[in-house]
C-alpha cells in the first residue's frame, strides 16, 4: 500500500488558517487522497477527499500538487473545536482505509 | 438521519473468552467496515462487508470474524480473547466508496 508522511504535531492560533501537509510520493494513479480527523474520545470523522483537482467543502479545502506526490489540508479559520488528530490516507477503490500516525493539531486561544 | 450506533459501548472480558460486537449502520448504507484502534498500533482495518459479503479483509488472525445481515447490520466476533485484543473497536458505514461514517466505538478490555 502506498504510504503517507505527516508531521507528528502542529500548533495553530485560533481564527488563523492552518495548512496541514502530507507527502505521498508513491501514490498510484488510482489512489484517492482522503482526510479524516479524530477528536478526543470520538471515532474518526470524514473531512474531505480528492483525486487530482483541488477540492473545497464546508469543513476545509484540499490542495493537491500537480504531480500528486503531496497534498495540503487547509482549515481556513481554526477554532478550538478543530483540535484533533488529522489523518491523510490514500485509498483505492473500496473502503479499506490504511491509517498512519496522523498530525496532532493543537489550537491555542 | 441517525448516525452509526455500536453496542455495547464498553465491555470487560477475560482471556480465553469470546466476544460479539454489534454495529447498526446509517439507514441506506450497505457497506460496513470494522477497525481496531490501540495506542501502539493505531487504527487498523479489520474487514469490510457489503451486501452480506466480505469484500475486503485486513491482516488479522482468524480469531477475528464478522458477518453482515440482510438489513446491513453487522457483528464482529473475537474468539479466544488475548490481552492484546484490548482496544477500541470502531465500525464505519458508507453509502459509496469515498466517505465513511464512524460510530463511537466499543471499548473492549481483556483481563
Amino acid at each position: 500500500d502506498a504510504k503517507t508522511t505527516q508531521p507528528n504535531s502542529m500548533e495553530s492560533n485560533e481564527e488563523e488558517p492552518v495548512h496541514l501537509p502530507c507527502n505521498h510520493s508513491t501514490i498510484s494513479g488510482t489512489d484517492y487522497i482522503h482526510w479524516y480527523r479524530q477528536l478526543p474520545s470520538q471515532g474518526p470523522e470524514y473531512v474531505i477527499h480528492g483525486l487530482t483537482s483541488n477540492v473545497n467543502n464546508r469543513m476545509a479545502s484540499l490542495a493537491i500538487a500537480e504531480d500528486r506526490k503531496s497534498s495540503t489540508l487547509i482549515l481556513h479559520r481554526a477554532t478550538l473545536r478543530d483540535a484533533a488528530v488529522y489523518y491523510c490516507i490514500l485509498a483505492n477503490a473500496g473502503n479499506m482505509l490504511t491509517f498512519g500516525g496522523g498530525t496532532r493539531l493543537m489550537v491555542k486561544p | 438521519k441517525a448516525g452509526v450506533t455500536q453496542t455495547p459501548r464498553y465491555l470487560i472480558k477475560t482471556r480465553g473468552q469470546q466476544v460479539t460486537l454489534s454495529c447498526s449502520p446509517i439507514s441506506g448504507h450497505r457497506s460496513v467496515s470494522w477497525y481496531q484502534q490501540t495506542p501502539g498500533q493505531g487504527l487498523q482495518f479489520l474487514f469490510e462487508y457489503f451486501s452480506e459479503t466480505q469484500r475486503n479483509k485486513g491482516n488479522f488472525p482468524g480469531r477475528f470474524s464478522g458477518r453482515q445481515f440482510s438489513n446491513s447490520r453487522s457483528e464482529m466476533n473475537v474468539s479466544t480473547l488475548e490481552l492484546g485484543d484490548s482496544a477500541l473497536y470502531l465500525c464505519a458505514s458508507s453509502p459509496t466508496q469515498n466517505e465513511q461514517f464512524f460510530g463511537p466505538g466499543t471499548r473492549l478490555t481483556v483481563l
